[in-house]
């Protein structure tokens, strides 16, 4: 089945800060999608992104499918963004979707 | 979007029992599925749950330890059976809507001792 990386695997930031998470995956994906886990444990959709570029406030991404990669960038980054950011990708031969192992993301204020 | 509503939020087990959790979608949506995500690891599909048939499970999971029912396009229940200290983990309800977008459940977080 489909492979997903990401990386880094854990990031440290200073508040203020800015960072790219990236997510590599190992075939043709129907799907990307962003999400962020709130130390609460809430995943919540950042993107939906399966080719191109999107801006939302201070989070932006861009998924290049033909190279089979996605990054997410953060800007000025806060403390309220800790917490972990999965990449997630639906398997072309179905219709389930696949998770990275996330990046852990801890702002310090 | 949708808004997904899980419960229970949160319980703790005895081993050997079994638990219900059920999910509530505000929205028709065309797929529903169950993850697992134990304690410091990523999401694993544990099954899709269909409509009025039986559930498609993945490579891992059996129907006999973790029965799903969706009895129609909104609603679904996941239940843990004859529990053990390895089933303890955050259980999440998502749902696929017609944007392909996905969304989640607040999830559901199982200890058993």
């Amino acid at each position: 089945g489909i492979q997903v990386e990401q990386s880094p695997p854990d990031l440290i930031l200073q508040e203020g800060a800015n960072s790219t998470l990236r997510c590599n995956f190992s075939d043709s994906v129907n799907n990307l999608q962003w999400f962020h886990q709130n130390p609460w444990g809430q995943l919540i959709n950042l993107f939906y992104i399966p080719s191109g570029t999107k801006q939302n406030g201070r989070l932006s991404a861009t998924t290049v499918a033909t190279e089979r990669y996605s990054l997410l960038y953060i800007s000025s980054s806060q403390t309220t963004d800790s917490g972990v950011y999965f990449c997630a990708v639906d398997d072309t031969g179905g219709f389930k979707t696949i998770f990275g192992a996330g990046t852990r993301l801890f702002v310090k204020a | 979007s949708a808004v997904i509503s899980q419960k229970p939020s949160r319980d703790i087990c005895q081993r050997g029992t079994s638990l219900t959790i059920q999910c509530q979608v505000d929205s028709q949506v065309t797929m529903m599925f169950w993850y697992r995500q134990q304690p410091g690891q990523s999401l694993t599909l544990i099954a899709t749950a269909n409509q009025g048939s039986e559930a498609t499970y993945e490579s891992g999971f059996v129907i006999d330890k973790f029965p799903i029912s969706r009895p129609n396009l909104t609603f679904s229940t996941l239940t843990v059976s004859n529990m053990s200290p390895e089933d303890s983990s955050i259980y999440l309800c998502s749902a696929q809507g017609f944007g392909n977008t996905i969304y989640f459940g607040e999830g559901s977080w199982l200890t058993v001792v």
